[in-house]
């Protein structure tokens, strides 16, 4: 069954703490996205890669980090240095190389700092 | 990225089609449009995407005007499943690194 994971679906933790978000996907995508939604609002690019072992900076990248050591694999840390932490994350990945890349998003994973 | 407009909202019958607009005045050439939509508290699905030809799949119709300022996403039989927030979305082809902004999109009720 193909397609894109997120874990946990809701995550909390506590002021001050790292914490990872997972996104996995078996879609054989060369692209993978990292954005974050809040209430009412649009999608907001955190973090892209195009490549292993490469990744570039979204419109929000300040308090976030990631890696992509695997091509299937492209997990978020949100850093105690980021002010706002709790949101909607959402992963996605795309195929590059044709005319379109569309890209597909896991279901998400709504992280609340307490 | 041109910026598209949309109405914020809009109802409609079950088992009847959906229309929905979009404004896209300033697209570019090489610009495609796409339409996701997102349930609450979900993620964005994809749904269709075209240049300039009109495009159908099993989701949906997509109907981009001949100067391509405008586009209609049509759900032909509306289901109550198919109540959510609609984004209209341009973004350029090829191998661009693939931002796609979302505005704040339709929300489509369908109603019995």
């Amino acid at each position: 069954d193909g397609g894109i994971t997120q874990s946990p679906k809701y995550l909390f933790r506590k002021e001050g703490q790292n914490v990872t978000l997972s996104c996995e996907q078996n879609l054989n995508h060369d692209a993978m996205y990292w954005y974050r939604q809040d209430p009412g609002q649009g999608l907001r690019l955190i973090y892209y890669s195009q490549i292993v072992n490469d990744f570039q900076k979204g419109d929000i990248a300040e308090g976030y980090s990631v890696s992509r050591e695997k091509k299937e694999s492209f997990p978020l840390t949100v850093t105690s240095a980021q002010k706002n932490p709790t949101a909607f994350y959402l992963c996605a990945s795309s195929m590059l190389g044709g005319r379109t890349d569309t890209q597909y998003f896991g279901p998400g994973t709504r992280l609340t700092v307490l | 990225d041109a910026k598209t407009t949309q109405p914020p909202s809009m109802d409609c019958a079950e088992g009847r089609a959906a229309n929905l607009p979009c404004n896209h005045s300033t697209i570019s050439g090489n610009e495609y449009v796409y339409w996701y939509r997102q349930i609450h508290s979900q993620g964005p699905q994809y749904i269709i995407h075209g240049l300039k030809n009109n495009e159908t799949n099993e989701m949906a119709s997509l109907i981009i005007t001949e100067d391509r300022k405008s586009s209609t996403l049509i759900l032909p039989h509306a289901t109550l499943r198919d109540t959510a927030v609609y984004y209209c979305i341009v973004k350029p082809g090829g191998t661009s690194y693939g931002k796609l902004t979302f505005g704040q999109g339709t929300i489509l009720t369908v109603h019995p």
